[in-house]
């Protein structure tokens, strides 16, 4: 069973920074691009940013809103992806989710999401 | 970047009817590779999105027949062709033609 657990979530001052984690389990994470997705509160979809697997070059790619302050990496030995929070700003309140999609047979996806973590930025 | 719109910003199902959302793209989702990058997800209540659809029309597994996508280029539809109740929550499309992928605003679908 697939399992993305996000965690590192609460609450900090504006200008603060913070790291969350998500744990991944069920597939094999190494190969797996990866992704950060934020939800204001009662507000749509954002995404945050990507980061390829170490075979497609490990790079990373962002949101223009989050470029210069959002860092994601992975820990393919820990299974681990991580996104470091730097400066943050009251718009930065959201619930962060980990999610990841790719092909499992030729012609058949599949996309999972964690339960997210949130973070609050208090000024 | 895309920009994606939706349409309705919300719908009231009766069970058993069918419903229709309306996702628009500013960029053709159309990949030299011949693929089309559009994805449908719904987002319940107090969940996470979970995934409906891939590539315009390719329901993920799991996902009840009920759906089904369609669409080319800029315009995609979803349907549902027999509301259920669990069906309620918030409809999302999302582009994966290019980064930053974007998503539409969302369309909220209740039950009458």
């Amino acid at each position: 069973e697939v399992q993305l657990v996000e965690s590192g979530g609460g609450l900090v001052k504006t200008g603060g920074s913070l790291r969350l984690s998500c744990a991944a389990s069920g597939f094999t994470f190494s190969k797996a691009w990866m992704s950060w997705v934020r939800q204001a509160p009662g507000m749509g979809l954002e995404w945050v940013g990507r980061i390829k697997s170490q075979t497609d070059g490990g790079t990373t790619d962002y949101a223009a809103p989050v470029k210069g302050r959002f860092t994601i990496s992975r820990d393919d030995s820990k299974n681990t992806l991580y996104l470091q929070l730097n400066s943050l700003k009251t718009e930065d309140t959201a619930v962060y989710y980990c999610t990841t999609a790719f092909v499992v047979l030729p012609g058949a996806m599949v996309d999972y999401w964690g339960q997210g973590t949130l973070v609050t930025v208090s000024s | 970047d895309v920009v994606m719109t939706q349409t309705p910003f919300s719908l009231s199902v009766t069970p058993g009817q069918p419903a229709s959302i309306s996702c628009k793209s500013s960029q053709s989702l159309l990949h030299s590779d011949g693929r089309t990058y559009l994805y449908w997800y719904l987002q319940k209540p107090g969940q996470p999105p979970q995934p409906l659809i891939y590539e315009v029309s390719n329901r993920f597994s799991g996902v009840p027949d009920r759906f089904s996508g369609s669409g080319s280029g800029t315009d995609f539809t979803l349907k549902i062709s027999r509301v259920e109740a669990e069906d309620v929550g918030i409809y999302y499309c999302m582009q994966s033609i290019q980064v930053p992928r974007t998503f539409g605003p969302g369309t909220k679908v209740d039950i009458k």
